[in-house]
């Protein structure tokens, strides 16, 4: 499982409400990244790290932000959840010396009402 | 915007038969390809990596890469019900170093007894 885990694994809230979804890994890999998977699109970027306090934007980053201040903890908050924003949220480790190889956390379903 | 297309099946094939899925993209200057398989409900699987023209054995897949015609795919020998799952094609964004990776939508795999 690449050392990799996330909280919560199901989480269902309210519209307009924040919402901060963790991922942790152990094994000190410098880059991270946040995907989102809908029906019918695949995965798609949301924001990526590549080291502490080091983040930017993937495909599709509005209404999301990030925070790395430790190289084991990247966290996405949904600063006021919407309905669109009811996904699976996958995090994902790249292995230094082959950092394009990304291997994925067990993912959070997050519901929006 | 980077594209990767993938058909979204089901494919279905009977069981010992060889499985073909198939990937296009668009960004010339990709130089890593990924394919991951997804059973319901659990997290992308990191299966083959190819980053060279043509063939990559890892016993019963084989990845096929064609840069000229911007083209992957994945051949599953001796297929098996439990291969059934989704494939998904990621491609990397060959103009950044940040390991960034666009994904197809996957294609659905069953294999029938």
């Amino acid at each position: 499982d690449a050392g990799i885990t996330q909280s919560p694994r199901h989480k269902v809230t309210e519209t307009g409400t924040p919402v901060t979804l963790r991922c942790h890994q152990t094994e000190n890999h410098r880059y991270m990244y946040w995907y989102r998977q809908d029906p019918g699109h695949g995965l798609r970027l949301i924001h990526y790290s590549y080291g502490v306090k080091d983040t930017d934007k993937g495909e599709v980053s509005d209404g999301y932000s990030v925070s790395r201040s430790k190289t084991e903890d990247f966290l996405l908050t949904l600063e006021s959840a919407t309905s669109s924003q009811t996904s699976v949220y996958f995090c994902a480790i790249g292995r230094d010396g082959s950092t394009d190889t990304q291997y994925f956390g067990p993912g959070t379903r997050l519901t929006v009402l | 915007q980077k594209e990767v297309e993938q058909n979204s099946g089901p494919l279905s094939v009977p069981e010992g038969a060889i499985a073909s899925l198939n990937c296009t993209y668009s960004d010339r200057v990709s130089q890593s390809f990924f394919w991951y398989r997804q059973y319901s409900g659990k997290s992308p699987e990191l299966i083959m990596s190819i980053y060279s023209n043509g063939d990559k054995e890892d016993g019963r897949f084989t990845a096929q890469l064609n840069k000229a015609s911007q083209y992957v795919s994945l051949l599953i020998r001796d297929s098996q019900p439990s291969d059934s799952a989704t494939y998904l094609c990621a491609v990397n964004d060959g103009g950044t170093s940040y390991g960034k990776l666009t994904f197809g939508q996957g294609t659905i795999l069953t294999v029938h007894p």
